[in-house]
């Protein structure tokens, strides 16, 4: 069956950075994009970006553009979001999750990591 | 991206019909089909209901459906059931090939 596992829970520092991977199984890897979503806590999903496993390609949201980097291990079947300059807003849960169609961003996401929480503080 | 625009709570009594909208703009939900609709429990992940406006994936329930028009999207809960009790999102992809999520509906089962 499919899964998405992702890594544990981190704290790191105001400007610090912060990686988190999401191990996949159970489908072929390079057939799905792969997005990122954050929340906050008590607040609503915010789309960060995605990436295309087949070439590597990648697209974040205008907010986060320069500080969040979405990559792949196609050997290890994992995509990692790095998430840089950290503030205390971005404080939140990160999931990764899966594109619910082969090569086809355009729809939804059909299978969600448990999420990983992200905590900034001093 | 702004965020698509949703009512911040909508409740129903057991056995009744509800109705979320979720209203964008002729970037996203007016310009694509690619509106989906997720469920999100407590301390959970979220949960795909509807994509394409109006496709249930495979063991979803008849009772979420879907619809469009114009910039507005919508998802109504049919037979309400106590454990329909959570946070809905659409969600849309646009033209800056983004996505983009609503602001979130609390649903109540009064």
């Amino acid at each position: 069956q499919v899964q998405l596992v992702q890594s544990g829970a981190e704290v790191r520092k105001p400007g610090d950075s912060v990686k988190v991977s999401c191990k996949t199984s159970g489908y072929s890897f390079t057939s799905h994009p792969i997005q990122w979503v954050r929340q906050a806590p008590g607040k609503g999903l915010e789309w960060m970006g995605w990436i295309n496993v087949v070439n590597g390609n990648t697209k974040s949201s205008e907010k986060l553009q320069g500080r969040v980097s979405i990559s792949k291990d196609t050997s290890a079947t994992t995509v990692y979001m790095e998430l840089s300059s950290l503030r205390y807003e971005d404080t939140a849960v990160y999931y990764c999750a899966k594109a619910l169609f082969p090569d086809d961003f355009l729809s939804a996401s059909d299978h969600w990591g448990p999420g990983t929480p992200v905590t900034v503080s001093s | 991206q702004s965020a698509l625009t949703q009512p911040a709570s909508v409740s129903g009594s057991p056995g009744q019909s509800i109705t979320i909208s979720c209203t964008g703009s002729s970037s996203d939900v007016g310009h694509y089909n690619y509106v989906s609709w997720y469920q999100q429990h407590p301390g959970k992940a979220p949960k795909l209901i509807l994509y394409d406006v109006s496709n249930r994936p495979s063991g979803v329930s008849h009772r979420f459906s879907g619809s469009k028009s114009d910039n507005t999207a919508s998802l109504t809960i049919s037979g309400l059931q106590a454990d329909d009790e959570a946070d809905y999102y659409c969600e849309s992809y646009t033209t800056s090939n983004t996505r983009v999520f609503g602001s979130g509906t609390k649903v109540t089962v009064l």
